[in-house]
């Protein structure tokens, strides 16, 4: 157990559909970072929260949305789901400056069908 | 946006050799990680080497950096089957946000 924790697992749906991932990060870490990961993209940044606040962006479509809660956990909101949307989601956090580097959680495999 | 490349795409070695992985970036950079992952896993932090660093030892890696040539190299010595995994480079690309950009990765299988 690495302390981030994603949850689902793994997620079904169906093109058109929308979707909410969920992380909750490690103890004490102030920052979230999505990534989505597929064979032929590799690991694509998509949003970074501290402290309940977006601190960047990266290549996250307008389709997706994310916010991070007073309690530090986050969401990745995806909608209007395509099949290329199918992919490895994951969050990592990171302390304040992130010089430790990242902790991530075990994903959510999306499967848009 | 920037990324780290990873060199070669796949390493196939037998237990007990060494396996060396190279990452070359494009911008400068405050530091440098590499991380694992097991298939269909997350990744796992395995060291990170700042600007002003040129070589540092975990265990059994050592990654060296010379940001002269963007380049840095994880040596893992005496591989184990254990190690089959990906291994990717990242770099903050000289931000100091925190985020992270990602190679594609080193398959590495080691055969018993």
């Amino acid at each position: 157990d690495s302390g981030v924790t994603q949850t689902p697992k793994h997620l079904i749906t169906a093109t058109g559909q929308r979707v909410t991932l969920r992380c909750s990060p490690r103890s004490g870490d102030l920052s979230v970072y999505w990534y989505q990961q597929s064979l032929d993209q590799g690991l694509q940044f998509l949003i970074q929260y501290y402290n309940g606040e977006e601190r960047a962006k990266g290549n996250i479509l307008e389709r997706f949305s994310a916010q991070q809660f007073p309690d530090l956990h986050s969401e990745l909101n995806l909608s209007s789901l395509e099949l290329g949307d199918s992919a490895l989601y994951f969050c990592a956090s990171s302390d304040r400056r992130g010089g430790g580097g990242y902790t991530f959680g075990s994903g959510t495999r999306l499967t848009v069908v | 946006s920037q990324q780290g490349e990873e060199d070669p795409q796949a390493l196939s070695i037998q237990e007990g050799e060494n396996a060396t992985m190279n990452c070359s970036y494009k911008t400068s950079i405050n530091n440098l990680q590499w991380y694992r992952q097991n298939s269909g896993r997350g990744l796992v932090h395995l060291i990170l080497i700042r600007s002003n660093e040129r070589e540092k030892h975990s265990g059994r890696l050592r990654v060296t950096l010379d940001t002269s040539k963007k380049s840095s190299s994880l040596l893992i010595t005496a591989s184990r089957a254990a190690d089959t995994a990906s291994y990717f480079c990242a770099t903050d690309e000289g931000s100091t946000l925190g985020r992270l950009y990602f190679g594609r990765g080193t398959q590495l299988t080691v055969w018993p």
